[in-house]
């Protein structure tokens, strides 16, 4: 079945560096991807839409300079979390939709700002 | 208004019980629906899919839909402690369009 790789699992950073996720489709080409944010015992909050080639689509209250979304590829796309502050400390899930039914969700990376 | 409202738990139950995890939602033109099972500090992934009304039985697991109340559930037989995880229901008007998502519920299967 599709397989989404997300990296790293786990990043630890000093706040006011920037961290990079990673997003890839290991066996199929998706031309949309999605960014999650997940807070403990709470449900994803959809982050933005990537589309291929194009510039990502926010949803209202995300700050689209400080989450930078690129999508270059149709395998990979990348979500950097600039200037990160400890309240951007979270658990951000990414997923892709294939021509299976539902959404083919990443591993998710654990971001801990200090 | 949520569009999908769901129970957080948690919810802790002896194996072999039938869990019952269910889902309310508001907005009567999705038509998919979907089951995710998310263990600790991992992304969902996908347990049940169903389109429209209906029930859909995959093993231990069945997933039924009822659009004229708005309500989904997903039943789990013989739950063994493996099943412990959060569930997620989700739903979309088409495969292509934004899925919501519930609040997930978290069960615990006590061996």
């Amino acid at each position: 079945g599709a397989v989404v790789s997300q990296h790293p699992s786990r990043v630890i950073c000093k706040s006011g560096t920037s961290v990079k996720i990673e997003c890839r489709s290991l066996d199929f080409q998706a031309t949309t991807m999605f960014w999650y944010r997940q807070f403990p015992k709470q449900s994803l909050m959809l982050m933005a839409t990537s589309n291929e080639g194009s510039k990502a689509t926010y949803e209202q209250g995300v700050e689209k300079d400080k989450f930078l979304i690129n999508h270059a590829s149709l395998t990979l796309s990348t979500l950097t979390v600039t200037s990160a502050h400890p309240e951007d400390s979270s658990f951000y899930i990414c997923s892709a939709s294939t021509d299976a039914p539902g959404y083919t969700f990443g591993s998710g990376t654990r971001l801990t700002v200090v | 208004q949520k569009e999908v409202e769901q129970d957080p738990g948690p919810l802790s139950v002896p194996e072999g019980a039938i869990v019952s995890l269910n889902c309310t939602y508001s907005n009567s033109a999705f038509q998919y629906f979907m089951w995710y099972r998310q263990y600790s500090r991992k992304g969902p992934e996908l347990l049940m899919y169903t389109y429209s009304s209906g029930n859909k039985e995959d093993g231990r697991f069945t997933a039924q839909v009822d659009k004229s109340s708005k309500y989904i559930s997903l039943f789990i037989r013989d739950s063994q402690p493996s099943d412990s995880a959060t569930y997620l229901c989700a739903m979309s008007v088409n495969t292509g369009n934004q899925f919501y998502f519930g609040t997930g519920t978290s069960l615990t299967v006590i061996p």
